[in-house]
């Protein structure tokens, strides 16, 4: 298993350019998730997806647009990107403990590291 | 809106010392807390999920404690080795979402 995978790494994006950074996952997980990581911040939910055809906003969704059009797959997009995108990008996924509860582990990618000059 | 903290923000001990780190958040209605380890440049690794109805987890050297009604955590160390230093972030998930503390960074000196 790969786990959690994030494409690309790295990218440096000139403000008003647009990109789509891609998370893929090979846990068969239902819940997807994309953060942003700031110095003195923390991590911070961008936007989330508790399944395929479905996403919803987390804490900062200014800005970014996402798709979960397979389950395995969810793609965080940039429409026209500004030097407070400048970040480190982090998509994790989770599934539900069988403990009969809402209950939920998350598994996170690498990371992108993304710079808007 | 939930608020996790962390303290110390960092912290420095010699090869050997046990140590406990802190998070705190502001609202106890959790499912679990989750403590991650970080190291530069890379992803998070989960280290130990505590449940809401748990007190305490326990893997290897390390140990995590809950107390949700006053909205406390800890996370104990043993026998610190210098593989230990990174930054070790503690989240709280309210359901659909996860709260995250800004870490402490723990420097292990040989």
């Amino acid at each position: 298993n790969a786990g959690v995978t994030q494409t690309p790494k790295f990218r440096v994006l000139k403000t008003g350019q647009s990109m789509t950074l891609l998370c893929a996952q090979d846990m068969n997980h239902e819940y997807m998730y994309w953060y942003r990581q700031d110095p003195g911040m923390g991590l911070r939910l961008i936007h989330y997806s508790v399944g395929e055809g479905t996403t919803a906003k987390g804490e900062v969704p200014d800005g970014y647009n996402v798709s979960r059009l397979k389950k395995q797959n969810f793609l965080l997009g940039l429409e026209s990107a500004a030097p407070s995108q400048t970040s480190v990008y982090f998509c994790a996924s989770s599934y539900p403990i069988p403990t009969g509860f809402p209950n939920y582990e998350q598994y996170f990618g690498p990371g992108t590291r993304l710079t808007v000059t | 809106k939930q608020e996790v903290t962390q303290i110390p923000a960092a912290l420095s001990v010699p090869e050997g010392e046990n140590l406990v780190l802190n998070c705190s958040f502001t609202d106890s209605a959790i499912y679990n807390l989750q403590w991650f380890r970080q190291d530069p440049g890379k992803g998070l690794t989960s280290l130990l999920l505590i449940q809401s109805s748990q007190r305490e987890q326990t893997s290897g050297r390390l140990n995590a404690s809950l107390d949700k009604s006053s909205g406390r955590s800890t996370l104990y160390i043993a026998a610190s080795q210098p593989g230990d230093s990174a930054t070790y972030l503690c989240a709280v998930n309210t359901g659909n979402q996860f709260y995250f503390g800004t870490g402490t960074s723990l420097t292990v000196i040989p």
